[in-house]
This record gives C-alpha cells, structure tokens and sequence, in this order.
C-alpha cells in the first residue's frame, strides 16, 4: 500500500485557479469512486473539503470542485484566496476497509 | 457538535508501547453508519492512515503497522484506543483520532474522515 502521489506544491495568484492531481493504482484510485480530499492549515487537524470524488461538505465554498479520470483524481480551487493557502491531501478507500492518503500539496497563493 | 480529543503520553522510549485514548463527545460512538480511525503525522511530512475499528470491535489495519498496531474501543465510556508496540524514532508524530464514514445510501458514497480530533504529538525518544 503506496502513498498516493500529488505534486509537493502549486502556486497562484488571487483569483486564478489551481489544480492538484493524486495518481494512485488502479488497486485504489482507479478501483473506487471514493476520494476524498483535505485541507490542513499549519498546526490544525485535516478538514474534510471533497468527499464521494466531486461531493462538497455542508460550508465547504464551491470554489472547490473535485474529478477522476482513471487513476488520477484531482482538486481544483477557483477563484483562490489568501485563506486557501494551506496544505491538501487526497485520501482512496483501497478495498478490505483499508485508506491510503496523498503525499501532500502545498498551495501557495502569490 | 461532535468532538473527539486524543489524550496520552506524549513522550515514549525506543521499544516501549505508545497508548492513545480518543474520547467522542457530542455523538455516541455506537452509531452503525460510522468507524472510528487514527491517523498519524510525522513531522513535516504527510498523513498516514494507521487502522479503524468499529463499535462491535471489528478492526482493520495498515498492512505496514499490522504487526505492531492494536485498536480497541469501550463503548460504556465513548472512547477507542490505540497501542503502538516497540516503538522507533520514526514513530514520532501527531496522532490524530477521527471519526471514519464507511457507508452509502440513495445521497451518495461515504467513504471518508469527517471529524477530526486536534492531534497530539507523540515523541519517541529515551
């Protein structure tokens, strides 16, 4: 069971929009429709932001918007702001109850 | 509002047993639709899922701390236990407790980490 990989950091400005890709294997990611996606700002616990693939919490902004396309799931923030700023982390169910998470993507707003 | 807070030692020697308690408050953890999970961080690194138990006692673990790795839960006091034997170095993290949705229904697909306790970090050293 692999970390599922993302790229260490994406950068932009105030109201660009940022893409954050999570490649697993088709064991994970490719196999089940269940992704889910977290952000966590320094020293707080991980927030839930995308679940089900594409699904928004309650509160959660719709500037974050979640896809798959075969093993390769991906967050994009629309519209960024400065709070968004923080550190993302792709999560897939990887079959007999066990999770595998992202390696970590740190969004920088410029 | 659902609250889970982790509480142990925060320091353990190399080779000795890490045991963490996470505590749910607000919502009873005997509740079908959820799970109950820990997670860890290494210091500036990234998360690790390290294993989920279900109120009937049902556990799942990480292949990799398998061996090594016990989750408990006691219903009467609301609370799920990890214990992490013979600890290393490289067992030094934030260790976080968090309530695990694995269900789906006519809404959607539940397969997720919804609530999150703070964390605490656990340092291995003698």
């Amino acid at each position: 069971q692999s970390a599922l990989t993302q790229p260490r950091s994406v950068s932009g400005s105030p109201g660009q929009s940022v893409t954050i890709s999570c490649t697993g294997t088709s064991s994970d990611v490719g196999n089940y429709n269940y992704v889910s996606w977290y952000q966590q700002h320094p020293g707080k616990a991980p927030k839930l932001m995308i679940y089900d693939v594409s699904k928004r919490p309650s509160g959660v902004p719709d500037r974050f918007s979640g896809s798959k396309s075969g093993n390769t799931a991906s967050l994009t923030i629309s519209g960024l702001q400065a709070e968004d700023e923080a550190d993302y982390y792709c999560c897939s169910y990887a079959g007999s109850y066990t999770y595998v998470f992202g390696t970590g993507t740190k969004v920088t707003v410029l | 509002q659902l609250q889970l807070q982790e509480s142990g030692p925060g320091l353990v020697k190399p080779s000795e047993t890490l045991s963490l308690t996470c505590t749910v408050s607000g919502g009873s953890i005997t509740n079908s639709n959820y799970y109950w999970g820990w997670i860890r961080q290494p210091p500036g690194k990234g998360l690790e899922w390290i294993g989920t138990i279900y109120y009937g006692g049902s556990t799942y673990y990480n292949p990799s701390l398998k061996s090594r790795v016990t989750i408990s839960v006691d219903t009467s006091k609301n609370q799920f236990s990890l214990k992490l034997r013979s600890v290393t170095a490289a067992d030094t993290a934030v260790y976080y407790c968090a309530r695990q949705r694995h269900y789906y229904d006519s809404s959607g697909y539940y397969y997720d980490f919804d609530y999150w306790g703070q964390g605490t970090l656990v340092t291995v050293s003698s």
